[in-house]
Parts: structure tokens; sequence; C-alpha cells
């Protein structure tokens, strides 16, 4: 079973739709749960991130930690064509002997205007 | 302030022939990880260094890979022999606590040819 799993989409939305991307995860010791935005053919870019449980808003982004269902959600809200890019899921925590980080596989979105 | 740069951003190669790529990490930043993502596909871990620590080279496809951090800052990672299949981007990102958020550079897109 991989640590992280991420529904590879892709996805495709009318501009102004509420997107909801999600990820679960196996290993109940992550603690840092992030979200990156990968556009094509440039690095990915440190989105949201939540330490522990619960929700964290950023204007139209909104993110979720469920610790107990092992669940982290992002949602965008009246998303633009400027949202299409790639989502990556990533968390960490103190797994066997040190830090580890895991990604999801990403998420590609497109929002078509 | 300045993020993390990678040169250069793009190589082209010929197969058999060695390549070394850059990082400079985030002033300050602790810990350096470097990834390979091939096209389409998620992040493929490679190795990261910790401070003075021994670098967990866990990721390294194979023995043409490797990498060294001089003075806990600048990264390069060598690819020896270049084959076809090692054609991809090869992403570096920084942290300033090991396992908590990393920032990505812009990445190298290698091709060999």
């Amino acid at each position: 079973q991989k640590e992280v799993e991420q529904d590879p989409g892709p996805l495709s939305v009318p501009e102004g739709a509420i997107v909801s991307l999600n990820c679960t995860y196996s290993n109940s010791a992550f603690q840092y749960f992030m979200w990156y935005r990968q556009y094509s053919r440039k690095g990915p870019e440190l989105l949201m991130y939540t330490y522990s449980s619960g929700n964290k808003e950023d204007g139209r982004f909104t993110a979720q930690v469920d610790k107990s269902s092992k669940y982290i959600s992002l949602f965008i809200r009246d998303s633009q064509p400027s949202d299409s890019a790639t989502y990556l899921c990533a968390m960490s925590g103190v797994v066997n002997t040190g830090n580890q980080f895991y990604f999801g596989t990403g998420t590609s979105l497109t929002v078509i205007p | 302030g300045a993020g993390v740069s990678q040169s250069p951003s793009n190589k082209v190669t010929e197969k058999g022939k060695d390549v070394e790529l850059r990082c400079d990490p985030i002033s300050g930043h602790t810990a350096l990880y470097w990834y390979r993502q091939s096209l389409g596909q998620g992040l493929e871990f490679l190795i990261y260094f910790q401070g003075n620590s021994a670098p967990d080279k866990s990721g390294l496809p194979s023995d043409r890979f490797s990498a060294e951090r001089t003075g806990g800052s600048v990264s390069t990672l060598t690819i020896q022999r270049t084959q076809q299949e090692d054609s991809a981007v090869y992403l570096c990102a920084s942290s300033s606590v090991p396992g908590n958020l990393q920032y990505f550079g812009p990445g190298t897109r290698l091709t060999v040819l």
C-alpha cells in the first residue's frame, strides 16, 4: 500500500465551479499536510499547508485535514482558468527512523473558460 | 528573499556523456532534496542531505547517479554515462527543518539524445 494515494484525474471543470481535490494516506504519524501547485514546465509551488488536523482558508482555497479518516482535501471556489495546473498533495512526519516526506502523484486540473 | 535556484534550466546531451546539475537552496535551509519527474509522472525521490549528516541516497536509481553538497549549501547532481531513460526534469527542494515544508526550484530539463 502506498503511503499517499491521489487520483491522477484529469479533472475538467467550467469556470466558476467548486473543485475538490483529495488524498488519502496510511500513516497516522503524519503531522504536516501540504498542497503544491505545479504549472506546466515549472517547479511545484507550495500553495497551502496545515499542521495536524483542521481547516485552513486562504482566499478561494480551503485545505481540510481529517486525521481520523486519514483524508485531506483542497477546495477551490470560483475556479479560474489560471487555476489550471497539477495539484500535488504532500505530507510529512516522523516515520520509522526519522522525518519522512511523501508526495501524491498529482491531479491534473483544467478550468474551462 | 531569493528562492531555490537551479542551473542550467535546460540541458541537451548525447547518450554516454556526463552531466552536472546545480542547485542553490534558500539561504539558511539545512535540508536539501533532489527529485526526478518524468513527463506526466509524479515526483521520484533521489537523494536527501541534512546538515553534515550522511546523505540518504536510497532513491538513486543506479550507481551512475551521485550528488554532493559542499559547505552545507550548493548541491551538484552528477549523472555519468547518460542514457535516454535519464531524460526528465530534475527538481531540487530545500527545507529549513527536515521533514517540514519544502520549497522547490524551477527544475532542470534534461534531454538525452
